[in-house]
């Protein structure tokens, strides 16, 4: 396993409505990447957070936006939910070096499946 | 144009059968690359990096062609067990800790 937890496992939400994520990262790491996964398709890369600041954000809307807490973990919003939103959301945590520049493995959470109706 | 394709298969094989995937990648300027290996209804997790000198871990080969921007895995000698999407994986230049995956491989090895 990779230690990288997410929570909830399911979870069935209505149009319109808003949905928290959460994720623990593995020990030591110090950063933390989400990902949506729609049915059939490679995930896609959402945004990315280290040492609480977003850094680096895909082609999501402002709708989609995140947080990282001083223990790593972290929290993927969405408000506004739409039928589109339907996916398998990922967070991936890894070790980024003081500078920023060099990133090691990233390594998967089991994923929160959200059905939106 | 996506930025890393691959051929969605699926790719029905026999066991003990050697198989070939292929990706390619878009951004000329990329500098690092992947393939990773997601089972049903799980997580994505790193079969193994992909190097421009090729290499190799047990019945699994990555190579890179740069000038090319192509990617390939081989699996010698299927098992069942090998049975997954293969995710093709490349980190841009603008290291900002994206992954861009491509849509995957789907491999079913039958008995």
């Amino acid at each position: 396993e990779t230690g990288v937890t997410q929570s909830p496992t399911h979870l069935i939400k209505t149009r319109g409505q808003q949905v928290t994520l959460r994720c623990s990262s593995q020990s030591g790491h110090n950063t933390v990447s989400w990902y949506q996964q729609a049915l059939g398709q490679g995930p896609q890369f959402i945004f990315q957070y280290y040492r609480e600041e977003e850094n680096g954000r895909g082609n999501f809307p402002p709708r989609f936006s995140g947080l990282q807490f001083p223990n790593y973990s972290s929290e993927l919003n969405v408000n506004a939910l739409e039928l589109d939103d339907s996916a398998l959301y990922l967070c991936a945590s890894s070790l980024v070096s003081p500078r920023g520049a060099d990133q090691e493995t990233q390594y998967f959470g089991p994923g929160t499946r959200l059905l939106v109706l | 144009r996506k930025e890393v394709e691959q051929d969605p298969g699926p790719f029905n094989v026999p066991e003990g059968a050697t198989v070939a995937f292929n990706c390619t990648y878009s951004n000329s300027a990329s500098q690092s690359f992947f393939w990773y290996r997601q089972d049903c209804r799980k997580e994505p997790k790193l079969l193994m990096s992909v190097y421009s000198s090729g290499n190799e871990d047990g019945r699994f080969t990555a190579q890179l062609n740069r000038a090319s921007q192509y990617i390939s895995l081989l699996i010698r000698d299927s098992k069942l067990s090998d049975s997954a999407t293969y995710l093709c994986v490349v980190i841009p230049s603008s290291n900002t800790g994206k992954l861009i995956f491509g849509q995957g491989t789907t491999l079913q090895v039958k008995p």
